[in-house]
């Protein structure tokens, strides 16, 4: 079973912040957070990983609490191409993951 | 970042016969290889872990004798699904390991008449 939690589905008005959570509660000490999106049909795409510290690239924002419980992906200025499942992967590393649900972001214009 | 092929993209074949899938990492050796199947509306559902030069570890239900998993080199693994069957219709998808994390091809999508 999924180590995560995800709401199923968020909407979000383009250009705004999507603010996508995931819970966690049972995370190890060893193991990371990860997130992936998929856009329709096509395979999971990487966005960002945690272990512990708040991490930012160019897609987004990763914000972990400070028991590491759970999660939150930012997307600062969502656009319609942002419009995808969204996936919260607790993992060690390149170990075998293991999917949950995702939530389901759909950018409106 | 790394890219992983997926060979054909899409597959129509009849019920009872064996079709092949295979999966590349076109830019770095994976060690590790992993296979998804994923039903419409649903989630990505492990298959399988695949190792260079050793044999697949199942998840729990997958048949291994209609899975049939190769990793015969550091960058190619096959999976070939044998006597197929309308509901072995689905989305497969491979993804391979480097050190800080995995990527996942762009699928294949295969149906059983």
């Amino acid at each position: 079973d999924a180590k995560t939690t995800q709401p199923p589905s968020m909407d979000c008005a383009e250009g705004r912040a999507a603010n996508l959570p995931c819970n966690h509660s049972t995370i190890s000490g060893n193991e990371y957070v990860y997130w992936y999106r998929q856009i329709h049909s096509q395979g999971p795409q990487y966005i960002i990983h945690g272990l512990k510290n708040n991490e930012t690239n160019e897609m987004a924002s990763l914000i972990i609490t400070e028991d590491r419980k759970s999660s939150t992906l930012i997307l600062p200025h969502a656009t319609l191409r942002d419009t995808a499942v969204y996936y919260c992967i607790v993992t060690s590393g390149t170990y075998k993951y293991i999917f949950g649900t995702g939530t389901r972001l759909k950018v409106l214009a | 970042g790394a890219v992983v092929s997926q060979h054909p993209s899409r597959v129509i074949c009849k019920s009872g016969t064996s079709v092949k899938i295979e999966c590349r990492s076109l830019d770095f050796q994976a060690t590790t290889m992993f296979w998804y199947r994923q039903f419409p509306k649903q989630s990505l559902m492990l298959m399988a872990t695949s190792n260079e030069g050793s044999k697949a570890t199942y998840e729990q239900g997958v048949e291994k004798d209609k899975f049939l998993i190769n990793h015969a080199s550091l960058t190619l693994s096959t999976l070939t699904v044998t006597s197929a069957h309308p509901e072995d219709s689905s989305f497969y998808i491979c993804s391979a390991s480097d050190r800080d994390e995995q990527y996942f091809g762009p699928g294949t999508r295969l149906t059983v008449t």
